[in-house]
């Protein structure tokens, strides 16, 4: 049964990057076409898809958040990353990572979820 | 892009069957057949329950089933049952992009 599982400080300042990973287990990052994705709900809203790599290294991310978003993906380690630069208080949240459907072939869903890992950025 | 549009609250008894809304455009919902539907109880990750407009996950019970005309996607639950209680929470792919729909939170009465 594949397995997600975030990791990282629960803690950010403001100004400062937020840094998260992901290990997948019972399963390759790498043996399929799937893309492994990041989404993030603030407290009590909704989902927000921040973006999503392949393990070849292509990468999409959602417009609003790309000039501060970084996802990246080790396959030695089976874990894929996150990184958001000058966060402000807003983007406290749970950040969720997720293997997605390629929507390129017709399917774009979020099938495996980790349990979620919540962010709180404060000073 | 502005996220799909869901009513925020349905209820239901238990018996009963409901249907949620999402409600976009012709650039996501009406392009594509790439909507999703997504359960999450509170303080759980979200589980997907249709995918690809109408089609269910294994495992997944059949008294979900999902439907799309036009701009417009639909999630019907019948036969509700207390477990059912939840927010449900819409998806479609556009453009490069992922959109979500607000949520909307089932309460069975």
């Amino acid at each position: 049964q594949l397995q997600l599982q975030e990791s990282g400080p629960g803690l950010v300042k403001p100004s400062e990057t937020l840094s998260l990973t992901c290990t997948v287990s019972g399963g390759s990052i790498s043996s399929s076409n799937y893309y492994w994705g990041w989404v993030r709900q603030p407290p009590g809203e909704g989902l927000e898809w921040i973006g999503s790599i392949h393990y070849s290294g292509s990468v999409d991310y959602t417009p609003s958040l790309r000039s501060r978003v970084t996802i990246s993906v080790d396959t030695s380690k089976n874990q894929f990353s996150l990184k958001v630069s000058s966060v402000p208080l807003a983007h406290t949240a749970v950040y969720y990572c997720a293997r997605q459907s390629p929507c390129i072939i017709g399917s774009c869903y979020f099938d495996y979820w980790g349990q979620g890992s919540l962010v709180t950025v404060s000073s | 892009q502005s996220a799909l549009t869901q009513p925020a609250s349905v209820s239901g008894s238990p018996g009963q069957s409901i249907t949620i809304s999402c409600t976009g455009t012709s650039s996501d919902v009406g392009g594509y057949n790439y909507v999703s539907w997504y359960q999450q109880h509170p303080g759980k990750a979200p589980k997907l329950i249709i995918y690809e407009v109408s089609y269910r996950p294994s495992g997944v019970s059949n008294r979900f089933s999902g439907s799309k005309s036009g701009n417009a996607a639909s999630l019907t639950i019948s036969g509700l049952q207390a477990d059912d209680e939840a927010a449900y929470y819409c998806s479609s792919y556009t453009s490069s992009n992922i959109l979500f729909g607000g949520g909307t939170k089932l309460t069975v009465l």
